[in-house]
């Protein structure tokens, strides 16, 4: 099984609410990854969990709350975002050791903040 | 010096035509660098990669090629078919971390449009 799964597809938030994107995978991989990416952008890294621990944290505002729950699941919890917030958020997975570990992507959640 | 510049922003060729894309990077000490097709409305997946000790990299009809001294790569799509038509992202893994995880640098990513 090479596939990460997102959950949901798309999600439609005012600005004070408070929602939650999942993100799961069964390769075994240790390392997991979140990105948002704007429309005819590329990726933009926000945050990197290795072993279930933070590793990077992109200067990401404090409205996006990462957390590892457990070596296959992957959550961001969403709080007060404004609409600028709006964009395609994808989760990746890799390997955690050992040299050019390919990321797997996952087919993203398309935010919308009203 | 963390960027990698990814050029042209959009192309058309016809059927069977060999679509290259290029890109360009300034810091040295990226040692990785994976090309990333995405499709509308799905994420990116890894297409092909290649390291700097390696000039070029064939896998079916995609081949990069590498030039370390001038610090530029570019992904040919021979044989291009409609079903290629997508965005294309370069990549360059940036910095070394003792987890073994990826930093990856993108570039602004290439739309392209096979015509049949």
């Amino acid at each position: 099984d090479t596939e990460v799964t997102q959950t949901p597809k798309h999600l439609v938030m005012g600005m004070t609410n408070k929602k939650s994107l999942k993100c799961e995978q069964h390769m075994g991989h240790r390392a997991m990854y979140w990105y948002k990416q704007k429309a005819k952008k590329p990726p933009e890294l926000m945050f990197v969990y290795s072993y279930e621990k933070l590793s990077i944290n992109e200067s990401v505002p404090s409205r996006f709350s990462p957390e590892c729950p457990n070596s296959s699941l992957l959550n961001l919890h969403l709080h007060a975002l404004q609409p600028e917030d709006s964009a395609l958020y994808l989760c990746a997975s890799s390997q955690a050791t050992g040299s050019y570990n390919e990321q797997f992507f996952g087919p993203g959640t398309r935010l919308t903040v009203l | 010096q963390q960027q990698v510049k990814q050029s042209p922003q959009s192309l058309i060729v016809q059927k069977g035509g060999i679509p290259i894309i290029n890109c360009a990077y300034e810091n040295t000490a990226f040692d990785y660098f994976p090309w990333y097709q995405q499709f509308p409305g799905k994420g990116p997946a890894l297409l092909i990669a290649i390291r700097p000790d390696v000039s070029e990299k064939k896998e079916g009809r995609f081949t990069i090629s590498f030039n370390k001294s001038a610090k530029q790569f570019s992904l040919h799509i021979m044989d291009s078919q409609p079903g290629d038509s997508a965005t294309y992202f370069c990549a360059a893994r940036g910095g070394t971390f003792s987890g073994g995880y990826n930093k990856l640098i993108f570039g602004a990513g290439t739309r392209l449009a096979v015509h049949p």
